[in-house]
């Protein structure tokens, strides 16, 4: 098992674009979360989805979306980047959505926004 | 609004000298708290969580509510100890997880 998998590596984008990462979850997981984490800073809470739905959400604006799948692979889409947007991006995955479940995190999606 | 405050940016300690990372919450709810670990080239993964009550590679946290605190205390520290150490908090019924802003252990040999 190779537990949690993101896609791309590292991604370059400019301002304004639209960016769409993936994450594949460790295997039996059914829950998905993203983290925005900066340089220097720790994770924040992106949101959470279960069962193909958004469970929970931090304090990002709608330009951040998501969509988890059947498979329960999730995505994470930022549309009118910004330069702020610029982080590493972690995926986290678990089995069952209660809060003391135990996160497995990915290697994270470094984007770059010039 | 729920916070994680780790004052400790960098925390050097000698070999064999004990341990604490300090972290404090607030959070109007009762929280579950966690302390995860990134080692160098590696990815985020739990250390230990104060619902288990367990020791983790000689590390233990309690949570203090009346302090609203849960530092992590290791009594000798050990070289492979150095990493980077986030405290977290998850509220609410769903995995809502603030963490800390980290705080870096380096073991002197």
């Amino acid at each position: 098992d190779a537990g949690v998998t993101q896609s791309p590596t590292h991604l370059i984008k400019t301002r304004g674009q639209q960016v769409t990462l993936r994450c594949s979850p460790k295997s039996g997981h059914d829950t998905v979360s993203w983290y925005q984490q900066a340089l220097g800073q720790g994770p924040q809470f992106i949101f959470q989805y279960y069962e193909e739905e958004e469970r929970q959400r931090g304090n990002f604006p709608d330009r951040f979306s998501g969509h988890q799948f059947p498979n329960y692979s999730s995505e994470l889409n930022v549309n009118a980047l910004l330069l702020g947007d610029s982080a590493l991006y972690l995926c986290a995955s678990s089995l069952g959505w209660e809060r003391s479940n135990e996160q497995f995190f990915g290697p994270g999606t470094r984007l770059t926004v010039l | 609004a729920q916070r994680v405050t780790q004052p400790e940016k960098l925390l050097s300690v000698f070999k064999g000298a004990p341990v604490e990372l300090k972290c404090n919450y607030s959070y109007s709810g009762s929280p579950e708290l966690f302390w995860y670990v990134q080692y160098s080239r590696q990815r985020l993964q739990l250390l230990l969580r104060h619902i288990s009550r367990e020791s983790i590679k000689g590390f233990t946290a309690d949570l203090n509510k009346g302090e609203t605190s849960f530092h992590l205390k290791k009594p000798f520290a050990q070289e492979e100890d150095s990493a980077m150490y986030y405290c977290a908090l998850a509220s609410g019924g769903y995995q809502k997880v603030t963490f800390g802003t980290g705080t870096k252990l380096q073991v002197i040999p």
